[in-house]
Formats: C-alpha cells, structure tokens, sequence
C-alpha cells in the first residue's frame, strides 16, 4: 500500500504570492490532516478534512485554507504568504478522525518565504 | 486542556547506552498516545502507539513504551541505542478529535 504522498516537495515563493499544497492520502484513508512544523513553535494543527467537510481547525488566519476532494485527496492554500510561513507542511491521514486512531505522515512540503 | 510535554528538549548519550525519553500528557479520558520519530527533513515516522490493554507497547527499531496512568507518563526506552537512533522525538496524544504534539526532544548519539 502506497503511503501519504505530498507534491511539490519544496517551493520558493516570495511575500504576498499564494501557494497551493497538494496531499493524496493512503488508499481507504478518509482523514487527512494539515500541520505546520517551524523551529520556534514545532508542529501546530491547522486543519482537518474528513469525507469533504473541515472537522476541525487550528488557530490560524484565514489565509490558510484547505478543501478535501472526494477521492479523500486534500489541497492547502495559503495566500499573500509572508515570512513567517516559510515551515514545513506536513499531511497525514488516518482512516478516522484523528483522535480514533494513528496518523501516517507524508514526507512534506518544504516551503520557503521570500 | 489537552496538552502534551515532553521536558527535554535535548539528550546526548553514547552509542549502546540505555535512553529514556520523557512525556506527560494532560487529558481526563482514557487517552490514545505515540511516539513518533522525525530525521532530518523528513516527515514523520510511528515508532508505537497505546490505545489500551498491556501498558507496556512494543515498538519498531527495538523501543518501548510504558503508559503509567498514576503519573500521566509515556515514556519511550530503548536499551542500547545506535548511531542511527539520532533525530528528533515527538510524544504526541489522541484525544477527541484531535492530535496534540510535545515540542520534541532532540537525541545526538556519541560514537
């Protein structure tokens, strides 16, 4: 079985661009979660899709966003990026939601703000 | 609150000496625990997970972990760890419908 695959694998963008992040989850998996891995604040929740409908989301602008197609695939947007949104973005997905069960992590999406 | 902490931040020990790394969690329930393991810019990796049943979890790459209610701990050993047991460590919980991370504690092994 394939695991959670996130496209692209890094980016350079520069402030005020947006960004979309792409997640395709484990086959069967209908959960997929987004998070945001810095230095300084370590893995934060932002948001989590479960059969098409945002279950819960983390404190974050709303400039991020996110939608869940039905395949359980999951896209990220960020717009009018700024400095501190270069981070790593993680994807997971789990066949629950999350707090049922574990979560299989993609390798991310290294994104860098210029 | 849920919350989970993980009180070092960083742990340096010799290659084939024994490591512990500490978690508490914060959580009125019952609560679903792991351990998960980061390399370098890479995504995440479960190492062992707790649900219920024997307190003591059995993992990959020969760790363990045991779940001791009374102290809100979840503790991660491994009896002689290897070179390549260098990365970072997250204790993360499960609890209603999301996920709650530690900050991590960061291993260096020493030759």
């Amino acid at each position: 079985k394939a695991g959670v695959t996130q496209t692209p694998r890094y980016l350079i963008k520069t402030r005020g661009q947006q960004v979309t992040l792409s997640c395709s989850p484990i086959s069967g998996h209908r959960s997929v979660s987004w998070y945001q891995q810095t230095p300084g604040q370590g893995l934060q929740f932002l948001f989590e899709y479960f059969s098409e409908t945002q279950r819960n989301k983390g404190n974050f602008p709303g400039r991020f966003s996110g939608r869940q197609f039905s395949n359980s695939r999951s896209e990220m947007n960020v717009s009018t990026l700024e400095l501190g949104d270069s981070a790593l973005y993680l994807c997971a997905s789990s066949f629950e939601l999350t707090g049922g069960g574990e979560q299989f992590f993609g390798p991310g999406t290294r994104l860098t703000v210029l | 609150a849920q919350s989970v902490t993980q009180p070092d931040i960083h742990i340096t020990v010799s290659e084939g000496a024994s490591l512990e790394l500490r978690c508490n969690y914060s959580y009125g329930a019952t609560p679903y625990l792991f351990w998960y393991v980061q390399s370098p810019g890479q995504g995440l990796q479960l190492l062992l997970k707790y649900f219920s049943g024997d307190t003591l979890v059995q993992g990959i790459k020969g760790f363990e972990a045991e779940f001791k209610r009374s102290q809100s701990s979840f503790n991660l050993r491994k009896p002689s760890v290897h070179w390549s047991d260098a990365a970072e460590y997250f204790c993360a919980l499960g609890a209603g419908n999301q996920f709650y991370f530690g900050t991590g504690t960061s291993l260096t092994v020493i030759p």
